[in-house]
């Protein structure tokens, strides 16, 4: 499957907590990246990180990639209500592949 | 600045009667455009893609078809609606080969 998976499937933290959520593949790779999409509404791309990169932040975020292990983490750290939304994981294999999109994950960030 | 505009932003219809949903946007020339659909807990099914105006790819049989009439304007159409077409309906531009930037999207209820 040419999708990454993401893991958990829901995740509840209080504000101000870190979150770290996961993500593995099972082929090589030439990017990686992170979208979240707040509930019923489209999808914003968060960050990108390619295949010879081991990390990379924007902001909040931090997006770990290990290639000899197939998966990626991304941490939000002091976490906000505001960050309550799901959160994608997507793997581009080729020049020419599509963006396959899996199930997300659910983050849930009480205040 | 690019902007992608998506609508109606919501839609009842009709088991049976016909579908036409637009995509527009403004500020690029010759995007790549993708037309996604999300059902209820699942992840982005990819429905079809345009490189350019009239050039279609389907990646999923189905009672849908998309049109390109124009260089930005893409258009999702059914000519007889079924209950399973229910769904979160994504538009979607490619500036470059690797990342993609999503409509507001349009969410659509068949009855």
């Amino acid at each position: 499957s040419q999708q990454g998976e993401e893991d958990p499937q829901a995740l509840s933290i209080q504000e101000g907590e870190n979150a770290t959520m996961n993500c593995s593949y099972k082929t090589s790779i030439n990017n990686l990246q992170w979208y979240r999409q707040n509930s019923g509404r489209g999808l914003v791309h968060l960050i990108l990180i390619r295949s010879n990169e081991r990390e990379k932040h924007s902001g909040r975020l931090r997006v770990t990639l290990d290639t000899s292990k197939k998966s990626s983490s991304l941490l939000i750290t002091a976490s906000r209500a505001a960050d309550t939304a799901s959160y994608f994981c997507v793997i581009l294999t080729g020049a020419n592949s599509k963006l396959t999109f899996g199930k997300g994950i659910t983050l849930s960030v009480r205040p | 600045s690019q902007t992608i505009h998506q609508w109606p932003a919501t839609l009842v219809q009709p088991v049976g009667s016909p579908l036409s949903l637009e995509c527009t946007v403004e500020g690029t020339s010759n995007p790549n455009l993708y037309w996604y659909r999300q059902a209820a807990g699942r992840g982005l099914q990819l429905l079809f893609y345009s490189v350019g105006i009239g050039q279609i790819s389907s990646e999923v049989p189905q009672n849908l078809s998309a049109s390109r009439p124009q260089d930005r304007q893409f258009i999702l159409s059914s000519k007889k609606l079924l209950l399973s077409d229910s769904g979160f309906y994504l538009c979607a531009w490619e500036p470059r080969a690797d990342t993609q930037y999503f409509g507001p999207g349009t969410r659509l209820t068949v009855l």
